[in-house]
């Protein structure tokens, strides 16, 4: 039982360039989100899902796109990278109402 | 604008000492606050979880004290050691959802020996 997997683990990107960072869950959850971590400001909420195919906005989408095709995959993308999104980026999941959510070892997105 | 307030930023304990952060909120309809332990290139963790119809909650050496009026909530680290330096965030959310919790700013412990 891996839990939550994030990849790769460390990236360093121009500016202007894009990636997806991979995020992968084998609990059957349903709820996945994805935040970034930046210092002196905990942890903020970019998308969100509540299943296959439901995707949502959280609190700092700008620059972010998700999908979700599969219960176990939510990747994130960014299309056109800036500085301002250098960061620790963590995808968690949960089974909902209430129940633990576990987040994965976290992306840490460099972008010159 | 954060909505949840945390603080102090860091806190240095001895070890067997009590450790003690602190967060506000000001929206009434959060109704579950988690805290969350995080080690350095780790993820962070679920280390308790309270709702608002209760006002403590013990699990081992860690203890949430809710106070619902104040809208203030606490962790207590009993007999703090070495290995409880981490980070901690505290966290709110609505209707339970651990899908979208809102984090506090984190509290740096560091535990002296």
């Amino acid at each position: 039982n891996a839990g939550v997997t994030q990849t790769p683990k460390f990236q360093v990107l121009k500016t202007g360039q894009s990636m997806t960072l991979q995020c992968a869950q084998d609990m059957n959850h349903e709820y996945m989100s994805w935040y970034r971590q930046d210092p002196g400001m905990g942890l903020r909420l970019i998308h969100y899902s509540v299943g296959a195919g439901i995707t949502d906005q959280g609190e700092v989408p700008n620059g972010y796109n998700v999908s979700r095709s599969t219960t176990e995959d939510f990747p994130l993308r960014l299309l056109s990278a800036a500085p301002s999104q250098t960061s620790v980026y963590f995808c968690a999941s949960t089974y909902g109402g209430g129940t633990e959510a576990f987040f994965g070892q976290g992306t840490r997105l460099t972008v010159v | 604008q954060q909505q949840v307030k945390q603080s102090p930023q860091s806190l240095i304990v001895q070890k067997g000492g009590i450790s003690i952060i602190n967060c506000a909120y000001e929206n009434t309809a959060f109704d579950y606050f988690p805290w969350y332990q995080q080690f350095p290139g780790k993820g962070p963790a679920l280390l308790i979880a309270i709702r608002p119809d209760v006002s403590e909650k013990k699990e081992g050496r860690f203890t949430i004290s809710f106070n619902k009026s104040a809208k203030q909530f606490s962790l207590h680290i009993m007999d703090s050691q070495p290995g409880d330096s981490a980070t901690y965030f505290c966290a709110a959310s609505i209707g339970g959802a651990t899908n979208k919790l809102i984090f506090g700013t984190g509290t740096l412990l560091a535990v002296q020996p």
